[in-house]
């Protein structure tokens, strides 16, 4: 099946700093990417839907401002989480939807675990 | 209420037969998913089912979809030490763009 790439799958950072995310499809074309969080022992919880070379599309709660995402190819797209807070600790997952088969299923990254201190 | 729903825990013995359920709301879902979560790893789509069917086989798995209850199940035949994870139920309707909506999970345990 088709493989998405995130990275990196662990960070650690201090309070206050910002941590990129990466999720890449690396074998097929994905217009739409989509970012999940999901608190322990809890379901993913869809924070954004990354178009192409338009603005994310942000659920309701979540902060744009606060986690800034890019979707700059057909290829990668990017999640910053700005000014880190240990709130923001969590397992974040990534997934894209290949090319002309939105129907279908998605495909799903290995997840970063991002540790705020 | 939540709008795809599944109990939290299920534990079954080695070699039997898992059985995991799940309900969402609404009826314009296209396709339902199960998928498969193991400890501290991304997920893994097991299998999907499009809305028109009513069942879906593939090797050990079987995908039992009553559209009218809005109820969908996932049997793991002869459940293995390997098949310990959570398992999500997910769903995507026409109306949202493809967005994916998960339920909260099944965590499988398997006893001996």
């Amino acid at each position: 099946g088709a493989v998405v790439s995130q990275h990196p799958s662990r960070v650690i950072c201090k309070s206050g700093t910002s941590v990129k995310i990466e999720c890449r499809s690396l074998d097929f074309q994905a217009t739409t990417m989509f970012w999940y969080r999901q608190f322990p022992k809890k379901s993913l919880m869809l924070m954004a839907t990354s178009n192409e070379g338009s603005k994310a599309t942000y659920e309701q709660g979540v902060e744009k401002d606060k986690f800034l995402i890019n979707h700059a190819s057909l290829t990668l797209s990017t999640l910053t989480v700005t000014s880190a807070h240990p709130e923001d600790s969590s397992f974040y997952i990534c997934s894209a939807r290949e090319l002309g088969q939105e129907g279908t299923e998605a495909f799903f990254g290995q997840g970063t675990r991002l540790t705020v201190v | 209420g939540e709008d795809v729903e599944q109990s939290l825990f299920l534990s079954v013995r080695e070699g039997d037969s898992s059985v995991i359920n799940c309900t969402y709301t609404d009826s314009s879902s296209t396709y339902l998913y199960w998928y498969k979560q193991e400890p501290g790893a991304g997920l893994q789509l097991l299998t999907y089912i499009f809305s028109n069917m009513d069942m879906k086989q593939d090797q050990r798995l079987t995908v039992l979809l009553n559209k009218k209850d809005k109820h969908l199940s996932l049997r793991i035949a002869d459940t293995q030490t390997g098949d310990s994870a959570i398992y999500f139920c997910a769903e995507t309707r026409y109306s949202s763009a493809s967005k994916i909506i998960f339920g909260s999970g099944t965590r499988l345990s398997i006893r001996p």
